[in-house]
């Protein structure tokens, strides 16, 4: 059965500093990766996705991750957060469209 | 910016009451999913509509049950709520051109 792990649930960095958010998943087949942002009281929006092709995705507001097969993870990074950063980060694995499996998530902290 | 509206943001029922509520997908989109998302966790998947069928469902007993009509909107339904019904309900619609769900704000339901 399809599940993600992410092992941080809360996680506090200063402004200014890089930011790596952690994702396992387990999956029986090629999953369809995904990181999404939660600000407080909002939907979810999608930051990046990964299919296929170079592991190294790039996503919006200056996010990336990395698909590595071998440790069945997905981490998110970004290298200088800012405070408008902080919101619940969210990592899911599916087959497409139906019956899409979330982490719990990590909530991100920013300090001035 | 997102394509799916959702109706109510709030509301508040008792134990045992029904509830509807409301999802406006984006127009072309034929795949709809929702989704609860209990405080301090990350969305479970309920059921997803294909065509104004349901095709495909979490682990959720019957008396959640949804509604597609044909111009992209869909409902959820929940009968006889308890109170772990209490969540935040997310509406999401499929882009098979780009392959991800576009989620909506949420209906946050309070069950007393």
């Amino acid at each position: 059965a399809q599940s993600v792990t992410q092992p941080d649930i809360h996680i506090t960095v200063s402004e200014g500093a890089s930011l790596e958010l952690r994702c396992n998943y387990s999956y029986g087949a090629t999953p369809y990766l995904f990181w999404y942002v939660q600000s407080p009281g909002q939907g979810l929006q999608l930051l990046l996705k990964y299919f296929s092709g170079d592991t190294l995705v790039q996503g919006i507001k200056g996010f990336e991750a990395e698909f590595k097969r071998s440790q069945s993870s997905f981490n998110l990074r970004k290298p200088s957060v800012h405070w408008s950063d902080a919101a619940e980060y969210f990592c899911a694995v599916g087959a497409g469209n139906n019956d899409m499996r979330f982490g719990a998530g990590t909530r991100l902290t920013v300090k001035p | 910016e997102t394509g799916v509206t959702q109706s109510p943001t709030h509301l508040i029922k008792t134990r045992g009451q029904q509830v509807t509520l409301r999802c406006s997908s984006q127009s072309g989109h034929n795949t709809v999913s929702w989704y609860q998302q209990a405080l301090g966790q990350g969305p479970q998947f309920i059921f997803q509509y294909y065509r104004e069928e349901e095709n495909g469902r979490g682990n959720f007993p019957p008396r959640f049950s949804g509604l597609q009509f044909p111009n992209y909107s869909s409902e959820l339904n929940v009968n006889a709520l308890e109170l772990d019904d209490s969540a935040l309900y997310l509406c999401a619609s499929w882009s098979s051109g780009a392959n991800v769900l576009t989620f909506g704000a949420g209906s946050r339901l309070t069950v007393l």
